[in-house]
């Protein structure tokens, strides 16, 4: 069965600290991985996408790193900010499907 | 301004009536989507629709319907057979189905009382 589990399900962390948030996938064959930032009562928004063949990818503070054999990803934040505080979808696409598989997010609060 | 909007923000119904939920979009986007996002789930898709006139069930159907009469509107019907209707329903488009980015709307806060 096609999964997508994110950990943790929810992280605090203080203004200005880094952090690191995971994606496990067993979506196979796999086309691409996109994280997606959430605000609380918002609709989702695309911070980067992750192709078979890229490692890493940047957009700003945030890093995502994929590997394809272990079919893993993370997203790394650096120097966090209030507004960082929301939640971060991990979404899966096989490759021929126009079906997205989304992990169940992991919230993240950052406190002053 | 190019987005996707979704209307109202909150709804409220009581047991047993149906309502409806606007999306729009003026991104000149084939597909369209409607997902249900439930605290400590996944979002789940409820019908997607590659092009006018056209639209498939998805994963959790029962109990809502939808149209596409125009490319800009997919409207979606709850009806009083969805049994746990409460939820936070996200409307989403994409340039084509085959395409990996979907853009979506702010959400509308379904509460039955």
């Amino acid at each position: 069965k096609n999964q997508v589990e994110q950990s943790p399900q929810s992280l605090i962390i203080l203004e200005g600290k880094n952090c690191t948030l995971q994606c496990n996938y067993t979506v196979s064959p796999f086309s691409n991985l996109r994280w997606y930032k959430q605000d609380t009562g918002r609709g989702p928004v695309s911070l980067t996408i992750m192709t078979f063949s890229e490692n890493t990818k940047s957009n700003g503070r945030y890093t995502a790193t994929l590997d394809a054999d272990t079919k893993q990803s993370s997203l790394h934040i650096t120097a966090s900010q209030l507004s960082d505080s929301a939640s971060y979808i991990c979404v899966v696409r096989g490759r021929g499907t126009d079906k997205l598989i989304f992990g169940t997010g992991t919230r993240l609060q950052v406190f002053p | 301004d190019g987005g996707i909007t979704q209307s109202p923000k909150y709804l409220f119904r009581k047991e047993g009536q149906n309502v409806t939920l606007s999306c729009e979009q003026n991104l000149n986007h084939d597909a369209m989507y409607w997902y249900r996002q439930d605290p400590g789930q996944g979002l789940r898709l409820i019908y997607y629709s590659q092009i006018v006139n056209d639209f498939q069930k998805g994963d959790i159907a029962e109990g809502y319907s939808v149209s596409r009469e125009k490319k800009e509107s997919f409207p979606l019907t709850v009806t009083s057979a969805q049994k746990n209707p409460t939820a936070f329903y996200l409307c989403a488009s994409s340039i084509n189905p085959n395409s990996g980015e979907q853009f979506f709307g702010p959400g509308t806060r379904l509460t039955v009382l």
